[in-house]
């Protein structure tokens, strides 16, 4: 089945430090990705839909400059936290299309992020 | 017009039993309604979906029933299962192709 990896699993860094997570379709091509942000027992905030080959698009009240997203190719989407302050600690998760746009949804496994 | 409302937001059932859980929206343009399973520190993996041209749908323990005059939809479990513990979410998809989640629905199923 349709696969979405998703690397770091965990990193723990210092306040000011850039980091990035990376989320791979493993067995398909997409080309649009979605980036979610998960708080401990909530649901899944939707942070922006990343494109192949153009710029992402972002959900209101989200920092475009804060949350870079590259989706340099049809299986490949990163996003850097740049400048990272404990408020972003988070769980982080992408998912892909398998199909097209509105196919289901494939999910990564998550990066959880912590900021000290 | 976006919201998809869940409930309820934790549920214990017996192991064995009927684990149900339900969700209602109000936008009519959402054509597409998955069904999530979440363990802690993992992405969510999707269990089942349904279309709003289908009433119903099963796969093997688990079936969405879909109410569409009422747009409410929901999910049963059967034979509920210590292993089915987890948090549920429901989803729609709307035109854009984003996907909209319930609030989850944490499920214990004790032995």
């Amino acid at each position: 089945g349709a696969v979405v990896s998703q690397h770091p699993s965990w990193v723990i860094c210092k306040s000011g430090t850039s980091v990035k997570i990376e989320c791979r379709s493993l067995d398909f091509q997409a080309t649009t990705m979605f980036w979610y942000r998960q708080f401990p027992k909530q649901s899944l905030m939707l942070m922006a839909t990343s494109n192949e080959g153009s710029k992402a698009t972002y959900e209101q009240g989200v920092e475009k400059d804060k949350f870079l997203i590259n989706h340099a190719s049809l299986t490949l989407s990163t996003l850097t936290v740049t400048s990272a302050h404990p408020e972003d600690s988070s769980f982080y998760i992408c998912s892909a299309p398998s199909g097209g746009a509105h196919q289901p949804q494939h999910f990564g496994d998550g990066t959880r992020l912590s900021i000290l | 017009q976006q919201q998809v409302k869940q409930s309820p937001q934790s549920l214990i059932v017996q192991k064995g039993g009927i684990s149900i859980i339900n969700c209602a929206y109000e936008n009519t343009a959402f054509d597409y309604f998955p069904w999530y399973q979440q363990f802690p520190g993992k992405g969510p993996a999707l269990l089942i979906a349904i279309r709003p041209d289908v009433s119903e749908k099963k796969e093997g323990r688990f079936t969405i029933s879909f109410n569409k005059s009422a747009k409410q939809f929901s999910l049963h479990i059967m034979d509920s299962q210590p292993g089915d513990s987890a948090t549920y979410f429901c989803a729609a998809l709307n035109q854009g192709g984003k996907l909209i989640f319930g609030q989850g629905t944490e499920l214990s199923v004790k032995p």
